[in-house]
């Protein structure tokens, strides 16, 4: 099965930098997602790693270490709109690939 | 192009009544999941489709749950008689192939009294 642990809350500060961990444990693996979740709206997409490494994307980076089923999101010149919940989720690499979501993480971002 | 849409986006019911929801995934698509946030707690996934059969369901609650995807493009979730505990966000989302990220629905909300 699959374990997914992310912290429950954060709070930083506008214009700083914050990281995000998640942690799993997996029986099959193939990449992880993360997820940015606007209170009442959908999950959009941010990033999805399946190799080693640190991708990044404007504000937001993404890192990825399988062997230590570890990963984090940092974003970067926070900004008031990032005050979201953000989703770790592993994909599976058994037949027809399943996606597990963490708990989430609630950012807060004050002045 | 649409993206994955869902009907309805809220639902008031009594306990015992039957809800069907809805989701219409990106079209080509042919993975579909489910998924329900019940306040506070994660995305748990339900389901999930591989055009018209049910590839995994081992997230289903119990039998009062309903899915379907008839031809394989829409799908229906039918919750039959609902209880207070079913209450909470259903999302639906799809996924082309094996890869690539997954497209969210808007979420339908379900209440019940």
């Amino acid at each position: 099965g699959q374990n997914i642990d992310q912290p429950t809350e954060m709070t930083a500060t506008e214009g700083a930098i914050v990281q995000i961990n998640c942690t799993y444990q997996t029986s099959g693996f193939n990449g992880l997602f993360w997820y940015q979740q606007h209170a009442g709206e959908a999950p959009t997409f941010l990033s999805y790693n399946v190799l080693d490494g640190l991708e990044e994307k404007g504000r937001f980076s993404s890192f990825l270490s399988r062997s230590k089923g570890y990963s984090y999101l940092l974003l970067k010149e926070l900004q008031m709109k990032d005050s979201a919940s953000y989703l770790c989720a592993t994909l599976n690499s058994g037949g027809y690939q399943k996606v597990t979501f963490g708990t989430g993480t609630k950012l807060q971002v004050i002045p | 192009e649409a993206g994955v849409t869902q009907f309805p986006s809220h639902s008031v019911i009594e306990k015992g009544q039957t809800v069907t929801l809805r989701c219409d995934p990106i079209s080509g698509h042919d993975n579909l999941y489910w998924y329900r946030r019940v306040m506070g707690k994660e995305i748990k996934f339900l389901l999930h489709f591989v055009k018209e059969s049910k590839q995994d369901e081992s997230g289903m609650p119990n039998n009062r749950f309903l899915a379907e995807r008839t031809g394989g493009t829409y799908s229906t979730l039918k919750v039959q008689p609902a209880e207070l505990e079913d209450s909470g966000v259903y999302f639906c989302a799809s996924r082309q192939g094996n890869t690539g990220e997954l497209f969210f629905g808007e979420g339908s909300r379900l209440t019940v009294l």
